[in-house]
């Protein structure tokens, strides 16, 4: 398999642009993860998926942020309209259903918002 | 409460020595599955090793081994004959069932190996 894929590597925006970050989970994985990562606030997370159905956005920031599931495949988090704040790696992650399941991450997304 | 506490920012251990990365976690369920990933310079996220709640035996992959004392609730990364490649950042984690199956990380904690 090829991992959690996320797209782009990295991305640099001026403020008030939309920015989409794509996630393609591991196959046959039921949950999917977006976490934010910087230096101040460390890894935090945003939000999380079951069977594409979100369970938890209490993470996600503000309602600049929006996240989709559309399929089993896929995913997006969206940042609209983006700020300099917003800048951080962005991870998706995926993992199998149990408590005893771990979770595989993407490469991240590094965001820069000028 | 913290679900998950590392108390050690930062670490130094000498090249080829052992070191103990400390990790204490908090859940009334009483199956869970407790994780260490180890994040480099690079940046992505390693997935090292996991225990789970009934495990009886502590858990080792290789050079790494998790010291779990359920009692304490702790779960202890250690690693054996330190290697420069380990300089790293380290999250320890945990899932449980409770509120819907997602993961805690704790801070982590910034391990350098001294040559």
């Amino acid at each position: 398999d090829a991992g959690v894929i996320q797209s782009p590597r990295h991305e640099v925006t001026e403020m008030g642009q939309e920015v989409t970050l794509r996630c393609k989970p591991i196959s046959g994985h039921d949950y999917l993860f977006w976490y934010r990562q910087t230096m101040m606030r460390g890894l935090e997370l945003l939000i999380y998926f079951n069977n594409n159905v979100p369970i938890d956005d209490s993470g996600m920031p503000e309602d600049r942020f929006s996240a989709k599931m559309p399929n089993a495949s896929f995913s997006t988090l969206k940042i609209q309209p983006s700020e300099p704040r917003d800048s951080a790696v962005y991870f998706c992650a995926s993992s199998l259903f149990t408590a005893y399941n771990e979770q595989f991450f993407g490469p991240g997304t590094r965001l820069t918002v000028l | 409460a913290q679900k998950i506490t590392q108390t050690q920012p930062g670490m130094f251990v000498q090249e080829k020595e052992a070191v103990t990365l400390d990790c204490t976690y908090d859940t009334s369920d009483q199956s869970y599955g407790l994780f260490w990933y180890k994040q480099p310079s690079s940046g992505e996220m390693i997935f090292l090793i996991y225990q789970g709640s009934y495990d009886e035996q502590n858990a080792t992959e290789g050079r790494y081994s998790l010291n779990f004392q359920k009692a304490r609730k702790s779960a202890n990364l250690v690693i054996s004959a330190s290697q420069l490649g380990d300089s790293a950042m380290y999250f320890c984690a945990m899932r449980d069932r409770t509120p819907g199956n997602q993961f805690y990380f704790g801070t982590g904690t910034s391990l350098t190996v001294i040559p």
